[in-house]
């Protein structure tokens, strides 16, 4: 099993700051990787596939980069709404698996 | 707009068995493949279970193989999760996720439903 390891387990920074999250991987899934966005009581939303492709209607300012075993989910300028806990996901062999997570708190 | 509706969650002595539905709409539903992915009480995302577009071909995590089985019904935009034998660990929302593409991400989720065990 790919093993997913994210930090920082939890991030503070003010809005209009930068935001750099890590996700590594315990083998290479080439590009086969995914964000996902999940504020409380809400469902996941898809942010970031195959390592650095927006999905449909996602902010410019979520950026997605890597390959192999580690990735980055950059937040250019956060804003507000961003405070929120982000998982990565990879697809490059089964069993599909995600990361333990990040908590992105704004001050 | 697509949507997906799960149900069928509830409380559930432990060794029990439960049946969940998930209803879609608002896509092809026969061209995309549909997966479970739960979340235990202020835990991390856990993938369960994929079934493929046609249903022929179906996936396991391993803490549910061999108790838990989907299917699913073109006729109807529905799939299934017969989940039997159940754990306290079995405890989660258990959310109902489209398939992007032909590839293995989420990018439709349904609200979810709460299975809780008890033990």
């Amino acid at each position: 099993e790919i093993v997913l390891t994210q930090s920082p387990v939890t991030l503070s920074l003010s809005p209009g700051e930068r935001a750099t999250l890590s996700c590594r991987a315990s083998q290479s899934v080439t590009s086969y990787l995914a964000w996902y966005q999940q504020k409380p009581g809400q469902a996941p939303r898809l942010l970031i596939h195959d390592a650095s492709n927006r999905a449909t209607g996602i902010p410019g300012r979520f950026s997605g980069s890597g390959s192999g075993t580690d990735f980055t989910l950059t937040i250019s300028s956060l804003e507000p709404e961003d405070s929120a806990v982000y998982y990565c996901q990879q697809r490059g062999d089964w069993p599909l698996t995600f990361g333990g997570g990040t908590k992105v708190e704004i001050k | 707009e697509v949507q997906l509706l799960e149900s069928g969650g509830g409380l559930v002595q432990s060794g029990g068995s439960l049946r969940l539905s998930c209803v879609a709409s608002g896509f092809i539903f026969d061209s995309y493949a549909i997966n479970w992915v739960r979340q235990a009480p202020g835990r991390g995302l856990e993938w369960a279970s994929s079934i493929s577009y046609s249903g022929s071909n179906t996936f396991y995590s391993d803490s549910v193989k061999g108790r838990f089985t989907i299917s699913r019904d073109n006729s109807k935009n529905t799939v299934y999760l017969q989940m039997n034998s159940l754990r306290a660990e079995d405890t989660a929302i258990y959310y109902c996720a489209k398939s992007f593409s032909w590839a293995n991400y989420f990018d439709y989720w349904g609200q979810g439903t709460l299975v809780t065990v008890s033990s």
